[in-house]
């Protein structure tokens, strides 16, 4: 299973909404997590089955879709969310990762 | 307080082997799959292996089958990949992580919910002459 991530980058100033999106090759029902990732870091869990936010995350992240698409959204910006965003299909082995989404600040 | 940490990298050259582990704590580590999850430099995430918590069941990336394999000690609370035939391309920081939900049987379907949940900081492999 495929997963095609968009934008690879963008460039957002606090307290814009940002969205970024993942595309399934084949529906994979709810089961996608979003993860985030800072530079020398090990990648930190956001949301997982599409729209549950893991414990401790800012409700400002969310998460939305089913099947073959599906959305982050951080609905106001915030200085410590610049980092590069990963999605994640858990349907089926092998697992696949979205390529990625680097938010820079503009 | 959990902590998962791996060890073991280092380099080494095209051909060779190395074997990375995972030492995990603060929880209840027989009950958790566990997974091993690489990233190249400057490059994206990439799944590796997963390893239920009764090893019954293992799963590969098609890019390391056949040379990698993973394993695991409940007793030691400890996760390893064994890595032979090692290829420039396989370099890069490799993280452990342990995960709610398993993948099993001949399709690989996962049982939810399925999370990368607790990771380790991360060990770098470079496979280089």
């Amino acid at each position: 299973i495929q997963m095609t991530q968009s934008p690879p980058s963008l460039s957002a100033s606090v307290g814009d909404r940002v969205t970024i999106t993942c595309r399934a090759s084949q529906s994979i029902n709810t089961y996608v997590n979003w993860y985030q990732q800072k530079p020398g870091k090990a990648p930190k869990l956001l949301i997982y089955t599409a729209s549950n936010l893991q414990s401790g995350v800012p409700s400002r992240f969310s998460g939305s879709g089913s099947a073959t698409y599906f959305t982050l959204t951080i609905s106001s910006l915030q200085p410590e969310d610049f980092a590069t965003y990963y999605c994640l299909q858990t349907y089926s082995a092998p697992l696949t990762f979205g390529g990625g989404t680097k938010v820079e600040i503009k | 307080e959990v902590q998962v940490v791996e060890s073991g990298g280092g380099l080494v050259k095209p051909g060779g082997s190395l074997r990375l582990s995972c030492a995990a704590s603060g929880i209840p580590f027989s009950t958790y799959a566990m997974n091993w999850v690489r990233q190249a430099p400057g490059k994206g995430l990439e799944w590796v292996s997963s390893i239920s918590s009764s090893s019954s069941y293992v799963y590969y990336a098609d890019s390391v089958r056949g040379r990698f394999t993973i394993s695991r000690d409940n007793a030691k609370n400890s996760l390893d990949l064994q890595m032979d035939s090692l290829r420039a391309e396989d370099s890069g920081t490799y993280y452990c992580a342990s995960s709610i939900g398993y993948c099993s049987g001949s399709t690989a379907t996962c049982y939810q919910p399925f999370y990368f949940d607790y990771w380790g900081q991360g060990t770098l492999v470079t496979v280089s002459s």
